[in-house]
C-alpha cells in the first residue's frame, strides 16, 4: 500500500524554528494536510496544501511541497512551548496518516 | 469543541462486557470515520461511512461493530474485547465531494482500557 512517513521526534529551543518533514508515495494525492494532536485530545487540522502549490504560508506556519520528490514539510517560526504536540501529515487520496512527529519545545 | 463530540471520554471495560462508543457531528458533513490510535501503531482507519453506507472496514475484528443511523451519528459497539484493543478511538467527519479539500474534523476521542 501507499505510505506516509515521518521522523518520530524533534526537539527545539523556544524561539527557534521547527521543521517537520514528511514523505509520501501516492502521486495522485490532491491535498496534503498537517494535523496537530495535543495530549489527551483528538487531531486538529492545522493547514493544508493543494498539490498544484509549492508553498503556503499562514502566520507562523509555512508548508513546502516538493511534488517531484513527494516531500512535504511544515515550518513553525518562533516556536513556543505551546507548540509541543504530535504533528501528523496526511494525504487526501486514502487519508493515510504518518506515524506523527513528537515536537518538544524546551524553554 | 471541534463540532465532533465523542462520548464517553474514558471507558474501562472487562473482556466480557458490551459497551458502545458514540460520536455526533454538527457540521453537516456527509461522511464519518472511526480510527484507532495506539502507542504501537500509527492511526488505523477502522470504518468509513459515506452517506450513511459503510464503504470500508479494513478487516477489523468482528468484536467491533459500527452503526450509522443517520449522517450526524456514529456508534462503535464493543463486545468481548481483548486487552490489546486498549487504545484511543477517534471519530472524524468530512464533507466528501469533488474538489473539497478541508480534510477531516476529529473528535477528542474515547480512551478505552480493556481489563
Amino acid at each position: 500500500g501507499e505510505d506516509v512517513e515521518q521522523s518520530l521526534f524533534l526537539s527545539v529551543r523556544e524561539g527557534d524554528s521547527s521543521v517537520i518533514n514528511c514523505t509520501y508515495t501516492d502521486s495522485s494525492s490532491t491535498y496534503l494536510y498537517w494535523y496537530k494532536q495535543e495530549p489527551g485530545a483528538g487531531l486538529q487540522l492545522l493547514t493544508y496544501i493543494f498539490s498544484n502549490m509549492d508553498m503556503k504560508q499562514d502566520q507562523r506556519l509555512t508548508v513546502l511541497l516538493n511534488k517531484k520528490d513527494k516531500h512535504l514539510s511544515l515550518r513553525i517560526a518562533d516556536t513556543q512551548t505551546g507548540d509541543s504536540a504530535i504533528y501528523f501529515c496526511a494525504e487526501r487520496q486514502d487519508m493515510r496518516f504518518g506515524a506523527g512527529t513528537r515536537l518538544t519545545v524546551k524553554p | 469543541e471541534t463540532g465532533v463530540t465523542q462520548t464517553p471520554r474514558h471507558l474501562v471495560m472487562g473482556m466480557t462486557n458490551k459497551k458502545s462508543l458514540k460520536c455526533e457531528q454538527h457540521l453537516g458533513h456527509n461522511a464519518m470515520y472511526w480510527y484507532k490510535q495506539s502507542a504501537k501503531k500509527p492511526l488505523e482507519l477502522m470504518f468509513v461511512y459515506s452517506l450513511e453506507e459503510r464503504v470500508e472496514n479494513n478487516s477489523v475484528p468482528s468484536r467491533f461493530s459500527p452503526e450509522c443511523p443517520n449522517s450526524s451519528h456514529l456508534f462503535l459497539h464493543l463486545h468481548t474485547l481483548q486487552p490489546e484493543d486498549s487504545a484511543l478511538y477517534l471519530c472524524a467527519s468530512s464533507q466528501e465531494g469533488s474538489g473539497f479539500g478541508y480534510g477531516y474534523t476529529f473528535g477528542s476521542g474515547t480512551r478505552l482500557t480493556v481489563v
